[in-house]
């Protein structure tokens, strides 16, 4: 089952402006990623939030991760149509010596010009 | 370096049959997970290798199942095919063991099963 979902599950924007998408998940992690698909092709790795901090930044992008209420959110500044694609966050669970990731349901980000 | 690869990129078998799908990590990288992404269901994790052990396993049927080889590249193996294998399938590499590692997506394997 998925451990995050994703909201919205579809997003459409002019280029220039912000977009914002959040996760949720249900259990304590290690920490939380998200990852960018482009038309059902291989996932890229965009940044990692690690579960003791609250904020990171990477670019034009922005991640923030609130603990206590199990969520997560993205923000893509001056989106650019480049950005057009499906956004997962994937949360990873201590289980010892494991490299498991959880993938929620996923955004898709329209860009139009 | 060059990045995960897969192999065949695109696949199309017929129900009963078995198909083998090959990953090749990036250079140094001895965790290799691998992943099944379909529309209904999303991406759900199949299993991960590390030095050549199965270390972890998601909830699929005894069908599908993998190895690594010492050089870490893995294949996976699904058995006795079934309409609803069709899907992505999306293997990932890693440099370290333990949760929550930034893995690294190869292109995957798209599968028609008719």
């Amino acid at each position: 089952s998925q451990q995050g979902e994703e909201d919205p599950q579809a997003l459409s924007i002019q280029e220039g402006e912000n977009a914002t998408m959040n996760c949720s998940y249900k259990t304590s992690i290690n920490n939380l990623q998200w990852y960018r698909q482009n038309s059902g092709r291989g996932l890229v790795h965009l940044i990692l939030i690690r579960s003791n901090e609250r904020e990171k930044h990477s670019g034009r992008l922005r991640v923030t991760l609130d603990t206590s209420k199990k969520s997560s959110s993205l923000l893509i500044t001056a989106s650019r149509a480049a950005d057009t694609a499906s956004y997962f966050c994937a949360t990873a669970i201590n289980t010892g010596t494991a490299s498991k990731l959880t993938f929620g349901t996923g955004t898709r980000l329209q860009v139009t010009l | 370096k060059a990045g995960v690869t897969q192999t065949p990129r695109y696949l199309i078998k017929t129900r009963g049959q078995q198909v083998t799908l090959s990953c090749s990590p990036i250079s140094g990288h001895r965790s290799v997970s691998w992943y099944q992404q379909t529309p209904g269901q999303g991406l759900q994790f199949l299993f991960e290798y590390f030095s050549e052990t199965q270390r972890n396993k998601g909830n699929f049927p005894g069908r599908f199942s993998g190895r690594q080889f010492s050089n870490s590249r893995s294949e996976m193996n699904v058995s006795t095919l079934e309409l609803g294998d069709s899907a992505l399938y999306l293997c990932a590499s890693s440099s370290l063991q333990g949760a929550g590692k930034t893995q690294y997506f190869g292109p995957g394997t798209r599968l028609l099963v008719l």
